[in-house]
């Protein structure tokens, strides 16, 4: 079981906005950056946010993410059928010295 | 452009090894660390463990204590993840990532190699 907890799905009309949580134990990812990946079929994994809320270059700003304490969330805005795949958060976990993926979410575009 | 290029699909035996290849261009080798990321069929992602290519220095999960060797060859710019005990459970898509992070609290993987499909079979 992740130190990192997801909601397994959400889903939402093409154009509309989605929020994904990352809830992680402050005993476990104390001061590490929260970043986000996206899985899509038959890819390989994408950094989406790194450092908590920065966007690499290249990545849509229609993607955006933020940290409060121990959690972090992903905002995609204007959803879009391309972006249907699954959302991993991940930190460094200190207390058993890994990298830890959250558990991932499921965005479905109705 | 920045890429790593895994090596293609493997298929062991139960108890047997396995060596996957990552070759890194576009970038000076050294001088970022390569991690190891592997997602079962079905499962999600899970981290293995990290190579420094400048130091040789490696990290590793305790998941994988004693079966996982992480290794480089610095003159062809490739680093290598072999793991040995197979069984079925190991069946999974593994994945090499430079990492762009500045430390061991910073840590972001980008790119990610395309993947290495690995199938334990008897």
């Amino acid at each position: 079981q992740s130190v990192l907890t997801q909601p397994p799905s959400v889903s939402e009309a093409p154009r509309q906005r989605v929020t994904i949580s990352c809830s992680g134990s402050g005993s476990n990812i104390g001061n590490s950056a929260f970043n986000w990946y996206q899985h899509l079929p038959g890819k390989a994994p994408k950094l989406l946010i790194y450092y908590n809320d920065q966007l690499p270059s290249g990545v849509s700003d229609r993607f955006s993410g933020s940290r409060s304490g121990t959690s972090a969330s992903l905002a995609i805005s204007g959803l879009q059928s391309e972006d249907e795949g699954y959302y991993y958060c991940a930190a460094w976990n200190d207390r058993q010295d890994t990298y830890v993926f959250g558990s991932g979410t499921k965005v479905t575009v109705l | 452009q920045v890429q790593l290029v895994q090596s293609g699909a493997e298929v062991k035996r139960p108890g047997a090894s396995v060596k996957v290849s990552c070759k890194a261009s576009g970038y000076t080798f050294t001088s970022y660390d390569i991690n190891w990321v592997r997602q079962a069929t079905g499962q999600g992602l899970e981290w293995m463990g990290w190579l420094d290519p400048h130091t040789g220095k490696t990290g590793h999960s305790p998941q994988f204590q004693g079966r996982v060797t992480i290794s480089m060859d610095t003159s062809i710019s490739t680093a290598y993840m072999e793991l040995s005990g197979l069984t079925s459970e190991d069946s999974a898509l593994y994945y090499c990532a430079r990492d762009l992070g500045s430390g061991t609290y910073l840590r972001w993987f980008d790119p990610w190699g395309q993947g290495t499909p690995v199938v334990v079979s008897s």
